[in-house]
């Protein structure tokens, strides 16, 4: 299994600031991954895959990077609406999720 | 626009069966262009993927190998939905289960249902 691994747990940040959020796979997977916002009490949202390619609606100061195991999410001047959890999931060897980055106001 | 929508028991004794049903809007369930999948989010933690489907590829339903054993995702044309059995809950299963989709013929799921939540226990 392809055990994918988040970091910060928790983001502490103000509005206006940049938030970089990591994920590293155990072994290469590629660009096969994609992150997720989920706010509280809703679905999970795609906002990339294929690593760096954004999802429809999603607003350009999201941007994502990386490749083989180095993944990451960032956001470059946060809106009050992306305090959330961010995901991140691998698809080259069926599907796994890391555990997960709440970015939270500080 | 695909549209799905989740539904089933929201209570399953352990030891029980919990079986879900997910209904597609908006697309066909027989069509190549979608694969189909069922996560899951036990209460406060991350999400897991349970199974998933797909008219794209032949060999599937594929599984989660941890849940394998007790897990089946299959489909009802008739109806363009697709339904999840889970064999012998225990506690453990307790989460929110999603139905989502993936419409641009990949792997990531760009479509999700709303979540239902299912509770084992006695």
């Amino acid at each position: 299994e392809v055990v994918m691994t988040q970091s910060p747990a928790t983001l502490s940040l103000s509005p206006g600031e940049r938030a970089t959020l990591s994920c590293r796979a155990s072994q290469s997977v590629n660009r096969d991954v994609a992150w997720y916002q989920q706010r509280p009490g809703q679905a999970p949202r795609l906002l990339f895959y294929g690593a760096s390619t954004r999802a429809s609606g999603i607003p350009a100061r999201f941007s994502g990077s990386g490749s083989g195991t180095e993944f990451t999410l960032t956001i470059s001047s946060l809106q009050s609406e992306d305090f959330a959890v961010y995901y991140c999931q691998q698809y080259t060897y069926w599907h796994t999720f890391g555990q997960g980055t709440k970015l939270e106001v500080k | 626009q695909l549209h799905l929508q989740e539904s089933g028991p929201g209570l399953v004794k352990p030891s029980e069966t919990l079986s879900l049903t997910c209904r597609v809007s908006g697309g066909s369930i027989t069509s190549s262009n979608y694969y189909w999948g069922w996560i899951r989010q036990p209460p406060g933690k991350g999400l897991e993927w349970i199974g998933s489907t797909t008219m794209s590829y032949s060999g599937g339903p594929y599984y989660n190998p941890s849940l394998k054993s007790r897990a089946t995702v299959s489909e009802d044309t008739s109806k363009n939905q697709f339904s999840l059995k889970l064999t012998s809950v225990t506690a453990a299963d307790t989460a929110v289960y999603y139905c989502a989709a993936s419409s641009r013929g990949g792997w990531e799921f760009d479509y999700w249902g709303q979540g239902t939540l299912v509770t084992a226990s006695s």
